[in-house]
């Protein structure tokens, strides 16, 4: 079926650094989802976008929606040692209303 | 956002057996669903719970194998039936607001079959 592709997989990163990941689509969403999900934890959900072209800020966490409405992208800034954890990405489908999700990009923070 | 408890939070079953998971939500949602999430996977959908009429399940899941109960707009149950080690995995109730559309997660059903 469907599925997004989410990059990278895996980061590796000293904390304080700025953190960006992505997912991609062939087909066209009207919704796009961020969650992230913590060791023995439902995914919890972050930011949510609605419009191609929208910009949304949830304290350090910026994402948008693209203007194909096929990808998003999210940002994380000045990383700190609690924000480590599994970033999915997940878009509504406009064709049959589904969610699907992305593979995850698993952040790790150096000490 | 909703708040969504499920229960039991985790299991260690027998192969051949079967559990229930129970998903129990704070208010009236539009739709409910279950994921399963394997051992260092992403979430894929098994099916959407329908109030007072059968599941619809996605490809590759079956409803004698994943039989569910939708009662009620607040409550749905899952069971994994005859259950192989193949079946470990999380096993999570999501809900969809009615006025955003927004997919709110519980804290997920922690299988392990041995």
């Amino acid at each position: 079926g469907q599925q997004l592709n989410q990059s990278p997989q895996s980061m590796f990163i000293q904390e304080g650094e700025d953190v960006s990941m992505n997912c991609t689509s062939s087909s066209i969403f009207n919704t796009w989802l961020w969650y992230k999900q913590e060791p023995g934890e439902g995914p919890v959900l972050l930011i949510a976008l609605y419009k191609a072209g929208e910009l949304t800020s949830n304290g350090r966490l910026t994402a948008q929606f693209g203007i194909t409405r096929k990808d998003s992208f999210l940002n994380i800034s000045a990383s700190i040692p609690s924000d480590v954890g599994i970033y999915f990405c997940a878009g509504r489908e406009v064709r049959d209303d589904k969610i699907i999700f992305g593979k995850g990009t698993r952040l790790h923070i150096l000490p | 956002s909703a708040v969504i408890s499920q229960k039991p939070s985790r299991d260690i079953c027998q192969r051949g057996t079967s559990l229930t998971i129970q998903c129990q939500v704070d208010s009236q949602v539009t739709m409910m669903f279950w994921y399963r999430q394997q051992p260092g996977q992403s979430l894929t959908l098994i099916a959407t719970a329908n109030q007072g009429s059968e599941a619809t399940y996605e490809s590759g899941f079956v409803i004698d194998k994943f039989p569910i109960s939708r009662p009620n707009l607040t409550f749905s149950t899952l069971t994994v039936s005859n259950m192989s080690p193949e079946d470990s995995s999380i096993y999570l109730c999501s809900v969809r607001t009615i006025m955003t559309g927004e997919l709110f997660f519980g804290e997920g059903s922690r299988l392990t079959v041995l």
